[in-house]
């Protein structure tokens, strides 16, 4: 089947610890994108990636890091420096990034993180 | 900057009834994109339609459909004769030219719809 997969989809923290949330996509689309999504509230932008070996941060990027290795994968790693990582983690991409393409931005299932 | 407001935040409607999403948007850019997206519980967005601001016409999906009005800078959606399944959460959200593809998201309209 053609989409998204974020792994995994429930995941608990303990204080103090990283973790990495994975992001795959067989779409074949150059951009990738991590939103945040709190209870109740819209989507924010932490990083995107137009390209392989290539990422801009977002609104909200501090206490996260990424990397685009390969076309296919884009996972965030959630750093202990990240005050309230609680929270819908959402993976995205798009066939490009290009200014005025106004490609359609396509979701992954989404990953539940908690910390405790 | 790009906003999206949906004033709305729930919406309760029983089953068959016609509801309306609001969705007020505000930028700078000359070409811009607005897209519609559904959220059920089980979390994912599902894209629902992409509208560019060239193209006001109105659009009809079975039981959806979208009015698009520059003047008042809107991009409502109405739902026909509501299903319980239509239960989600619905985000509204723009991107521009000046944004690159980066999509400025809505806060959302949590819509229930009882049997």
């Amino acid at each position: 089947d053609g989409g998204i997969t974020q792994s995994p989809k429930y995941l608990f923290r303990k204080e103090g610890q990283n973790v990495t949330l994975s992001c795959e996509q067989n779409l074949n689309h150059d951009a990738m994108y991590w939103y945040r999504q709190d209870p109740g509230q819209g989507l924010r932008l932490i990083y995107y990636s137009q390209i392989v070996n290539d990422f801009q941060k977002g609104d909200i990027a501090e206490g996260y890091s990424v990397s685009r290795e390969k076309k296919e994968s884009f996972p965030l790693t959630v750093t202990s420096a990240q005050k309230n990582p609680t929270a819908f983690y959402l993976c995205a991409s798009s066939e490009t990034s290009t200014a005025s393409s106004g490609n359609t931005i396509y979701f992954g299932e989404g990953s539940w993180l908690t910390v405790v | 900057a790009q906003k999206v407001t949906q004033a709305q935040t729930e919406i309760s409607v029983v089953e068959k009834e016609d509801v309306t999403l609001d969705c007020v948007y505000e930028t700078r850019d000359t070409t811009y994109y607005l897209f519609w997206y559904k959220q059920p519980p089980s979390g994912e967005l599902v894209f629902l339609i992409r509208r560019n601001s060239f193209d006001e016409q109105n659009e009809i999906s079975g039981r959806y459909s979208w009015n698009f009005q520059k003047s008042t800078s809107s991009f409502n959606f109405t739902i026909t004769a509501s299903q319980v399944v239509d239960s989600a959460v619905y985000f509204c959200a723009l991107s521009g030219n000046n944004a690159g593809n980066m999509l400025t998201f809505g806060g959302g309209t949590r819509l229930m719809v009882k049997p």
